[in-house]
């Protein structure tokens, strides 16, 4: 089946812009992740969902980020009043139930801030 | 708090020949183990864990790791590397005591293998 998809799969923006980064989860799949990966860095975790828990934020940097998720479906990460130190890849991955270690990822979306 | 330690940046090593890729991990309390791979241009990939039982893990494309308790490692090997192996590859953690899904990544490592 398909994949864990993102959208765009790359953003270029101004300073100060607001960015929405879209995650489509493979069908099924009851939890969700966020990562950033800077240039040359390791992946940072910023906040996952499962099912209709409340999610956890704990790595969210700063409160210009914010997630959402629709019940186990589309998740949009939301960059308010970006500055240069966002640009970075954010990476979304999803797992399910039967094999809730095993994350798959998506493509990641690539945010460049100017 | 977990953490993740890949003390090298990269590590180079001649077509088949034996690779280890170093990983050292803390949690509270037991640990789910990971490895994950990044080839040039593609997504990362899942290569295996470490939940429980044996504690050498068996994954994809040849590689295994060893679960070490004592030592807190969980190091990435491959008996014979091939230059299709370089990549980027990551270790990451979870702490089964907390319950929750947040997983750990190592800052990775990358594998060059030269022909």
């Amino acid at each position: 089946g398909a994949g864990v998809s993102q959208s765009p799969s790359n953003k270029v923006t101004e300073k100060g812009k607001d960015v929405e980064l879209r995650c489509d989860p493979i069908s099924g799949h009851t939890a969700l992740y966020w990562y950033r990966q800077r240039l040359g860095q390791g992946l940072e975790f910023l906040i996952y969902f499962q099912g209709n828990s409340a999610p956890d934020k704990s790595g969210l940097p700063s409160d210009r980020f914010s997630a959402e998720r629709t019940g186990e479906s589309v998740s949009t990460l939301t960059i308010q009043r970006t500055q240069q130190e966002d640009s970075a890849v954010y990476l979304c991955a999803s797992s399910s139930v039967a094999s809730q270690e095993t994350q798959y990822f998506g493509p990641g979306t690539r945010l460049l801030v100017l | 708090a977990q953490s993740v330690a890949q003390p090298e940046d990269q590590v180079n090593v001649a077509e088949g020949n034996p690779l280890t890729v170093k990983c050292t991990y803390s949690v509270s309390g037991n640990p789910y183990l990971f490895w994950y791979v990044q080839y040039p241009n593609r997504g990362l990939q899942f290569l295996l864990k470490y939940i429980t039982g044996d504690n050498l893990v068996k994954g994809s494309y040849g590689f295994e790791a060893e679960f070490n308790k004592s030592q807190t490692s969980f190091h990435l090997k491959k008996p014979s590397a091939l230059v299709s192996d370089s990549a980027l590859y990551f270790c990451a953690v979870r702490d089964m005591r907390t319950g929750g899904f947040k997983t750990i990544f190592g800052a990775g490592t990358r594998l060059f293998v030269k022909a």
